[in-house]
C-alpha cells in the first residue's frame, strides 16, 4: 500500500519560512516524480511544484517561484518543500502526491497524503 | 495557461440518479484530463486518467469521456459516499499543471 506522510506545516509569520516533509511508503520513491499541491481553506486545488525521479529536474507555479523550493532524498524515501519569504496567500493545506502512470514528471497524482496545513498570519 | 471550466457549479441529485459533471478546457488538453474526487476532510484521489480510464479501484459506475476541449465525468447510479466535489486536471500543456474550480455534487 502505498503511503505518503507530510509533516511540517504549523503558524508562522508573513516573511517566515517553514520546511515541510513529505516521507513515503510502499513504493519505490526512486522511479517516480513527486509534486506538492496546495488547496487554501474552502477553496480549489492548485499544483505548486513538481521533481523529476532523479531530482535533477524541478518545476513551480508563477506564485512560488524564487520562494520555494523543491527536493527529495531518495535515500530516505522523503520529498520536501522549503517555504521562505511566505505571504498571507500561502495559507493552505499542503499535499504531496506521487506521479502516477509512467512515473515521469507531467504525469497524474494518483497518490496523495492527508495534508499540512500551512497558516500565515501576524 | 489552460483554464479549465467546470459545470455546474453544484449539482443536486437524489441517490440512485444519473452524475454528469463537464470539465471545458480553454484550448485542447487531447486526452490529458484526469477527475478527481474529494470529501471534506480528506484529500483527493483519482478516479479517472487519459479521460476515460478508471483509476485502480474504482467502481465501474464511474465512467469518463471526451477529447480537444470538453470532457464528461458520469456516475451512472449515485450511492451515499459519491455526495463530494469532484475537480478536473489537465496535465497537456504543462506547467502549469491546472484543476478545474470543482463541482460539489449533493443530496437533494
Amino acid at each position: 500500500e502505498v503511503l505518503l506522510l507530510e509533516s511540517g506545516g504549523g503558524l508562522v509569520q508573513p516573511g517566515g519560512s517553514l520546511r515541510l516533509s513529505c516521507a513515503a511508503s510502499g513504493v519505490i520513491f526512486d522511479t517516480y516524480a513527486m509534486s506538492w499541491v496546495r488547496q487554501a481553506p474552502g477553496r480549489g486545488l492548485e499544483w505548486v511544484s513538481t521533481i523529476s525521479r532523479s531530482g535533477d529536474n524541478t518545476y513551480y507555479a508563477d506564485s512560488v517561484k524564487g520562494r520555494f523550493t523543491i527536493s527529495r532524498d531518495n535515500s530516505r524515501s522523503t520529498l520536501f518543500l522549503q517555504l521562505n519569504s511566505l505571504r498571507v496567500e500561502d495559507t493552505a493545506i499542503y499535499y504531496c502526491a506521487k506521479a502516477g502512470f509512467g512515473g515521469s514528471v507531467g504525469a497524474d497524482f494518483d497518490y496523495w497524503g492527508q495534508g499540512t496545513l500551512v497558516t500565515v498570519s501576524s | 495557461e489552460i483554464v479549465l471550466t467546470q459545470s455546474p457549479a453544484t449539482l443536486s441529485l437524489f441517490p440512485g440518479e444519473r452524475a454528469t459533471l463537464s470539465c471545458r478546457a480553454s484550448q485542447s488538453v487531447r486526452s490529458y484530463l484526469a477527475w478527481y474526487q474529494q470529501k471534506p476532510g480528506q484529500a483527493p484521489r483519482l478516479l479517472i486518467y487519459d479521460a476515460s480510464n478508471r483509476a485502480t479501484g474504482i467502481p465501474a459506475r464511474f465512467s469518463g469521456s471526451g477529447s480537444g476541449t470538453d470532457f464528461t465525468l458520469t456516475i451512472s447510479s449515485l450511492e451515499p459516499e459519491d455526495f463530494a466535489v469532484y475537480y478536473c486536471l489537465q496535465r497537456a500543456n504543462w506547467p502549469p499543471y491546472t484543476f478545474g474550480q470543482g463541482t460539489k455534487l449533493e443530496i437533494k
